[in-house]
């Protein structure tokens, strides 16, 4: 069953970075993700496609602060240079090849 | 860029059906996967189901036999009905295009509460 597991928190300090990690479950470790940010009271919001090879392809108007990498079933979500508005919730996503789309729970960032 | 919008009621009665509609701002309903996903209060989100370009659909096992998902390409809109309604159903109820690899567009979300 395709699973992705996410932190439920994290935390950093401004002008600090930040490395959230979604996991993907064994057999799955080739698929790509999508991370969403969710600031507080507002919808989703596309931040990027992650790769299995560490590529990743941003959305409209991401600042280049954001980025993606990979390291086996583990996708990642760097954000350098923190600022306020960086502190939401933050999920990963994927689709199977039934393309069912899967959610993970979501981390919560928290910018000291 | 491509915005959504969706409408419906925002309370719904116990046992009754829940229905949404969302609008798309350009004419790529006919292209493109249409999903709704859905957020509980304090929760995390959770996938409905989706209508494919071709006019499939596909649903989360766990809600499968209470969801229809429908398009009307004339109207620029894709719509949700999810039947039999309880509490639990209350949530956030968002419309996206993408979700399968392409970049996604996300509705600004309607809550709906599902109360007597």
């Amino acid at each position: 069953q395709l699973v992705v597991t996410q932190s439920p928190s994290a935390s950093a300090s401004l002008g600090a970075s930040v490395k959230l990690t979604c996991t993907l479950t064994s057999g799955h470790s080739t698929y790509a993700i999508a991370w969403h940010q969710q600031q507080p009271e507002k919808g989703p919001r596309y931040l990027m496609k992650v790769y299995s090879d560490g590529r990743h392809t941003k959305g409209d108007g991401i600042p280049d602060r954001f980025s993606g990498s990979s390291s086996g079933a583990e996708r990642y979500l760097t954000i350098s240079t923190l600022q306020s508005e960086d502190e939401a919730d933050y999920y990963c996503q994927t689709w199977g090849t039934g393309i069912e789309v899967v959610f993970g729970g979501g981390t919560k960032l928290t910018v000291l | 860029q491509v915005q959504l919008r969706e409408s419906g009621p925002g309370l719904v009665k116990p046992s009754e059906t829940l229905s949404l509609t969302c609008t798309v701002s350009d004419g790529s309903i006919s292209s493109y996967y249409w999903s709704w996903i859905r957020q509980p209060p304090g929760k995390g989100l959770e996938w409905i189901g989706y209508i494919s370009d071709s006019g499939s659909t596909n649903s989360n096992p766990s809600l499968k036999s209470r969801v229809t998902i429908s398009v009307d390409t004339s109207k620029n809109q894709f719509s949700l009905r999810l039947t039999s309604v309880t509490a639990a159903d209350t949530a956030v109820y968002y419309c996206a295009r993408g979700l399968y690899g392409d970049k996604t567009y996300w509705g600004q979300g309607t809550l709906v509460t599902v109360s007597s």
